[in-house]
């Protein structure tokens, strides 16, 4: 199974702040990476596939970069809806598989 | 718009099946543009991949769940359900549904969700 490791586990900003999340996968993945919001509550809301095209309707201030086996999603000026776990998601092989999530907090 | 809507019962006995459908609205299970997906996360814990059907029937599923699982297509009723066998007190967990875009027909990655079903595994 391919794990993927993302860091931080958690991380407190200011509104307006840029926040990067890692994600690293134990092999490569090429750019079948995708990154989700989740808020509790709620279902997972896709933000990024394929490792950097923003999905139509998600704010542009959401990034995505990387291929092969790192990975990182940047938000470049930190909202206050955008509390929640961050996770990236491969859709390379089977077992799909999870990033462990980067809590966000202001 | 796409709608997924998981239904079943949220409490199972230890040692018996869970069960849950998803009924689709908006799309058709028919269509060789997803995979049918079913997830699940346990309290404090991440989301596992429990595994997916295509329109065709065919089914990938994760080796961690050991044979108890069963996802299945009903195309009549626009669904897709899943069956999990021998469930204990590990199995408690949200149970989401979600549509997988096959790379190169749709979005990648799961870009509708079910709202997702709490289910409790206790006598």
């Amino acid at each position: 199974d391919i794990q993927l490791t993302q860091s931080p586990s958690s991380l407190s900003a200011s509104v307006g702040d840029r926040v990067t999340i890692t994600c690293r996968a134990s092999q490569t993945v090429s750019d079948y990476l995708n990154w989700y919001q989740h808020t509790p509550g709620q279902a997972p809301k896709l933000l990024i596939y394929t490792a950097s095209t923003v999905k139509l309707g998600v704010p542009s201030r959401f990034s995505g970069t990387g291929s092969g086996t790192r990975f990182t999603l940047t938000i470049s000026s930190l909202q206050p809806e955008d509390v929640g776990t961050y996770f990236c998601h491969q859709s390379y092989s089977v077992p799909r598989t999870f990033g462990q999530g980067t809590r966000v907090e202001i | 718009q796409v709608l997924l809507e998981a239904s079943g019962p949220r409490l199972v006995k230890p040692s018996e099946t869970l069960s849950l459908s998803c009924t689709v609205s908006g799309d058709s299970v028919s269509s060789s543009s997803f995979y049918w997906t079913w997830l699940r996360q346990a309290p404090g814990k991440g989301l596992e991949w429990i595994g997916f059907v295509f329109h065709t029937g065919t089914t990938n599923l994760n080796p961690s769940l050991e044979g108890r699982v069963t996802i299945s297509i009903d195309r009549s009723n626009n669904q897709f359900s899943l069956k999990l066998n021998s469930v204990t007190a590990a199995d408690t967990a949200t149970y989401y549904c979600a549509r997988e875009g096959r790379r190169g027909y749709d979005i990648s990655g799961y870009n509708v969700w079910g709202q997702g079903s709490q289910v409790i595994v206790s006598s």
